[in-house]
């Protein structure tokens, strides 16, 4: 079973829809991410989350939510989404400290209408 | 702040060739360095990461890097390319006090039989 999963997988969606995307992790790691990968710019970094009572915006916040359930799980929330939302969406984790490599899950395809 | 510029957003190489796919960054503390590739469909994985113990990294699948401190570069290599090898390759950069890793825009390397 994969370490980092991500639900659901693949989503259109219409402007203005709320929707949530899901990370689940069995690694024990404290720290969870999302990211949001377009071609050309790499990975963007959306929220993270060091324990399940911080939580911080990353470098493109606005339009974007987060919610950390338990250690284990950390979900992405599009209140209103926009067309411009239409992205690959990555989740990712990694034990605490500087230099630790981050862990990905296989990442959400969204297209918004 | 850090930050990491790949030259080159697409590479081709023949099949059998020497692969290099160059990275420069710009930290002003010492930086952790990785190296990370995404196969199609897939999320990221770890090549290799430098993390100051040696600065010649090896890492999975025959891929090297060299950490280059006058030349602030860390470019990945690989002496004699496989068909599989062609995946998009993201550079990053963390700084030795923080946990958030900073991505490249990613380069795609082709592999020409």
């Amino acid at each position: 079973d994969a370490d980092v999963t991500q639900t659901p997988r693949n989503r259109i969606t219409k402007t203005g829809k709320r929707i949530m995307l899901e990370c689940s992790q069995t690694k024990g790691h404290d720290r969870m991410y999302w990211y949001r990968q377009d071609p050309g710019l790499g990975l963007r970094l959306i929220y993270y989350s060091f324990d399940v009572k911080d939580i911080n915006k990353g470098e493109i916040s606005d339009g974007y939510s987060v919610s950390r359930q338990a250690q284990a799980k950390f979900s992405l929330s599009l209140e209103s989404a926009i067309p411009n939302q239409t992205a690959l969406y990555f989740c990712a984790t990694s034990v605490g400290g500087a230099g630790n490599e981050q862990f990905f899950g296989p990442g959400t395809r969204l297209t918004v209408l | 702040a850090q930050s990491v510029t790949q030259l080159g957003s697409h590479v081709s190489v023949s099949e059998g060739a020497l692969v290099l796919l160059r990275c420069n960054y710009s930290s002003s503390v010492p930086p952790y360095l990785f190296w990370y590739v995404q196969y199609p469909n897939q999320g990221l994985q770890l090549l290799l990461k430098y993390t100051s113990a040696a600065t010649l990294v090896k890492g999975i699948n025959g891929f090297e890097a060299e950490f280059k401190k006058s030349e602030t570069s860390f470019h990945l290599t690989k002496p004699s390319a496989h068909m599989s090898d062609a995946a998009e390759y993201f550079c990053a950069v963390s700084a030795s006090s923080a946990s958030k890793i900073i991505f490249g825009s990613g380069t795609r390397l082709s592999i020409r039989p």
